[in-house]
């Protein structure tokens, strides 16, 4: 069965410090990987995805995660982040069981320090 | 286009009780997909609904229900509630197929007391 392990239940980091948010998952199939954020009392809001082609993939606000099929992981990072970013985020790969669901880590809380 | 909405944003209801949580799918969405994210937890498969029939549940016993309305827009239902059930309850709708994304909603905060 296809699983999602984010290694991190906490990250702590000081604003316009780089960080890395970690991401392993098991599936035996082609995989679709996606990042979701969710900011306190709010959904899930897309971050970004990896379906096929390049294994970098970025978002609009300056994360980037790379696939990587060998170490079956899906890294997500920043080079500098702003205490916006103090948020929820989850590592979801996307599985058919009898239907397209989305199979979540456990999440990693990012929480930005001034 | 309009995006994903749940109603309603919380709601507390006692042991035993019944509820039903409401779902109207993003414009052009024919699937919609529910799911249970608990305290500290990541979301959790509840099941799925295309064309008003379900087509996919995860570990959930059959207290958990579901209806899919022509419109697309779908009802979550759950009986005799216990504690346990208390989550933050996530609908997402896509156009349907692995590689496409979903969009949740906000989410409704069911308490269970």
């Amino acid at each position: 069965a296809q699983s999602v392990t984010q290694l991190d239940s906490q990250v702590p980091v000081f604003e316009e410090a780089p960080v890395e948010l970690r991401c392993n998952y098991s599936s035996s199939v082609s995989v679709y990987l996606f990042w979701y954020v969710q900011y306190p009392n709010q959904g899930l809001q897309l971050l970004l995805k990896y379906l096929s082609g390049s294994t970098l993939v970025e978002s609009i606000n300056g994360f980037e995660a790379e696939f990587n099929k060998s170490q079956t992981s899906f890294h997500l990072r920043k080079p500098s982040v702003h205490i916006s970013d103090t948020a929820e985020y989850f590592c979801a790969v996307s599985v058919f069981q009898g239907a397209q669901k989305l199979v979540f880590g456990q999440g990693t809380r990012l929480t930005i320090n001034p | 286009e309009t995006g994903v909405t749940q109603s309603p944003t919380h709601l507390i209801k006692t042991r035993g009780q019944q509820v039903t949580l409401r779902c109207s799918s993003q414009s052009g969405h024919n699937t919609v997909s529910w799911y249970q994210q608990a305290l500290g937890q990541g979301p959790q498969f509840i099941f799925q609904y295309y064309r008003e029939e379900e087509n996919g549940r995860g570990n959930f016993p059959p207290r958990f229900s579901g209806l899919q309305f022509p419109n697309y827009s779908s009802e979550l239902n759950v009986n005799a509630l216990e504690l346990d059930d208390s989550a933050l309850y996530l609908c997402a709708s896509s156009g349907g197929g692995l590689n496409t994304e979903a969009f949740f909603g906000q989410g409704t905060r069911l308490t269970v007391v």
